[in-house]
């Protein structure tokens, strides 16, 4: 089992629906969970990072946790075609680095 | 505005002949990471440097070298540069090591090896 899993993707969603990204992941003591939006060429770019159980809301995007259920998701309101790019996750616990997903590629549609 | 910056963004060299990549950061974090990351994969942790404390992953190649001379600035030397070492290479940093910090990437650099 991969340490954490996103959404094989792509993901396509019309001009103005909601996306909704998910991801899982294997370490139970992890404490950190993150969000990068990547598009293609560039750089990861912080969107979210989120620490305690339950919803998260900054402007379109709410991030979601369940530790106990070892999930975490992001959702896109009112999605734009700015939002299509690659969505990954990362994960860490305290003293380790960065586990990334692999992404889940997201496609909004005019 | 504090960043982190790498040059160059593009990067051509030749199959064995050896390249640095630098990056450097105004945002004063005491950590600092190197990724390599390949197309539709995810980034893929080389080293990083808590302060001058150098931590290598285990699976990351004896080609890839690094040296952080001062807080600000970070360098990545690639010895023998093979087709596969192809790749953008990311450098990231973070206020602090630990479960709480996030991490902030540069703009990274694309090395294409001829």
């Amino acid at each position: 089992q991969k340490e954490v899993e996103q959404n094989s993707g792509p993901l396509s969603v019309p001009e103005g629906a909601i996306a909704s990204l998910n991801c899982t992941y294997s370490d139970r003591v992890s404490q950190s969970f993150f969000w990068y939006r990547q598009y293609s060429g560039k750089s990861p770019e912080l969107i979210m990072s989120i620490y305690s159980n339950g919803d998260k809301e900054d402007g379109r995007f709410t991030a979601q946790l369940n530790k106990a259920s070892q999930y975490v998701s992001l959702l896109i309101r009112d999605s734009q075609p700015s939002d299509s790019a690659t969505y990954l996750c990362a994960v860490n616990r305290y003293g380790q680095n960065f586990v990334f997903g692999p992404g889940t590629r997201l496609s909004v549609l005019p | 505005d504090a960043m982190v910056i790498q040059n160059p963004r593009y990067q051509v060299t030749q199959f064995g002949k050896p390249v640095t990549l630098s990056c450097s950061q105004t945002l004063n974090h005491n950590v600092m990471y190197w990724y390599q990351q390949k197309s539709s994969q995810a980034p893929k942790l080389l080293f990083h440097y808590y302060d001058k404390d150098f931590n290598n992953e285990a699976d990351t190649p004896d080609n890839f070298q690094s040296r952080r001379p001062n807080t600000s600035f970070c360098f990545l030397d690639i010895r023998s540069p093979g087709l596969g070492d192809a790749a953008m290479y990311l450098c990231a940093t973070s206020p602090t090591g630990g479960s709480a910090y996030e991490q902030y990437f540069g703009p990274g650099t694309r090395l294409t090896v001829t």
